[in-house]
């Protein structure tokens, strides 16, 4: 079965600039997480989808980040200005709504915002 | 809201030593719990997980055991190697909802 796909797995930009990442879920699972990771700490979710629908968004940054989930499937996260903070790693990741079932993450992008 | 906090790092230990990474949670309810893991350049693995009290995950030759009275669910591995150097995440989640992460453990084997 394929994973969590992402890309880029790398991204350098000035900040202000705008970025935006893509994932494409596992084939079947209606649930979609981003996750920001900043080094040195543990992931934190910024939006949880389930199917195209936000089921949990309260701390993304929503005066420059956004996200969609288009049909259902395939995912993107902009940022829009960047911020030198905004430095981290970005993970997608999926599951099945089912309860008690893991999430499945992507290797992420590495954001770097000079 | 709900929390799960980790021992503090780094841990570095020898090889065939014993392993304990601490972790302990605050939830309403019943989660699931879990452990991750993060080998240097790759993404998070799921290494075990309990879904419910007095459940033990294991694989690998690592453990843990979902203790409900004391909120905790600590990762046990007999003997280490050096391959099991990584950075270890302890996770809940409720129902359906997000994972809440602790803030990780880095490890480090040396030979």
């Amino acid at each position: 079965e394929a994973g969590v796909a992402q890309s880029p797995r790398y991204k350098i930009i000035e900040k202000r600039q705008s970025v935006a990442f893509w994932c494409n879920p596992i084939s079947g699972h209606a649930t979609l997480y981003w996750y920001q990771q900043i080094l040195g700490q543990g992931p934190k979710l910024l939006i949880q989808f389930q199917n195209n629908g936000v089921v949990d968004d309260s701390q993304l940054p929503k005066d420059r980040f956004s996200a969609e989930r288009l049909k259902g499937v395939d995912s993107t996260l902009k940022i829009q200005p960047a911020k030198l903070e905004d430095s981290a790693v970005y993970l997608c990741a999926s599951s099945s709504p089912r309860m008690n079932t893991e999430a499945f993450f992507g290797q992420g992008t590495r954001l770097t915002v000079v | 809201g709900d929390s799960v906090t980790q021992m503090e790092g780094p841990v570095t230990l020898s090889e065939e030593a014993f392993l304990t990474i601490n972790c302990t949670y605050t939830a309403t309810g019943y989660p699931s719990l879990f452990w991750y893991v993060q080998y240097p350049g790759e993404g998070l693995q799921l290494l075990l997980k309990a879904t419910k009290a007095d459940d033990k995950g294991s694989n690998k030759g690592f453990e843990a055991t979902y203790r409900k009275e004391t909120t905790s669910f600590h990762l046990e591995k007999g003997s280490v190697q050096v391959s099991d150097s990584a950075v270890y995440f302890c996770a809940l989640r409720q129902r359906a909802q997000k994972l809440v992460f602790g803030q990780g453990t880095r490890l480090t084997i040396n030979p």
